[in-house]
């Protein structure tokens, strides 16, 4: 149980489009989803956190309006990186969470992004 | 807020060695503990977490993990290694009171044969 999918599981795209990365938790409704951007070689930077039916609340230093964050169910949510650029590229992580107060967070298998 | 330090960024093991992995941590209030491998181009898969109870504490792949609340630490151990336990270990805290989650940097597990 408790299977986090994330779609897709790579993505090429160019300079200056937007894509988007969908978070699913397959077989249990997340109230609270969450972003992680990992750096090559580096840990996980907590980019926002989204709660179902509201507005995601983001980390300092993460512009939002560059990325995009929707939870409009309580079983997707998902990331647009809008005008993507080169410094953009990244492997993008998303976690999902039973409740906005319950420690334990299931993480889907990651999207690594590449702008060329 | 609460923060993790993993004191080695790299750890060179042979097979069949044991190794530790060392973590510590600081908060202000109570928290969970959580050890997360990581294998390349995937995500987080847990290994172990301390949420109460036995300080020492058991999770999958023969791994262990003691909750030192003196010493704010949380080392991963396992005494014998495997090739195939070679990956990116990531020492995370959670406040007992909401679910934010931080990670430590990672330390890059090599197992050599």
């Amino acid at each position: 149980g408790a299977v986090v999918s994330q779609h897709p599981s790579r993505v090429i795209c160019k300079s200056g489009t937007s894509v988007k990365i969908e978070c699913r938790s397959l077989d249990f409704q997340a109230t609270t989803m969450f972003w992680y951007r990992q750096f090559p070689k580096k840990s996980l930077m907590l980019m926002a956190t989204s709660n179902e039916g509201s507005k995601a609340t983001y980390e300092q230093g993460v512009e939002k309006d560059k990325f995009l964050i929707n939870h409009a169910s309580l079983t997707l949510s998902t990331l647009t990186v809008t005008s993507a650029h080169p410094e953009d590229s990244s492997f993008y992580i998303c976690s999902a969470s039973l409740t906005t107060t319950s420690y334990e967070q299931y993480f889907g298998p990651g999207t690594r992004l590449t702008v060329t | 807020a609460q923060s993790v330090t993993q004191l080695d960024s790299q750890v060179p093991v042979f097979e069949e060695a044991p190794v530790e992995l060392r973590c510590n941590y600081s908060s202000s209030v109570s928290v969970y503990l959580f050890w997360y491998v990581q294998y390349p181009n995937q995500g987080l898969q847990l290994l172990l977490k301390y949420l109460s109870g036995s300080t020492l504490v058991k999770g999958i792949n023969g791994f262990e993990a003691e909750f030192n609340k003196s010493q704010t630490s949380f080392h991963l151990r396992k005494p014998s290694v495997h090739i195939s336990d070679t990956a990116e270990y990531f020492c995370a805290v959670s406040s007992r009171w909401d679910n934010d989650m931080r990670f430590g940097a990672g330390t890059r597990l090599t197992v050599k044969p």
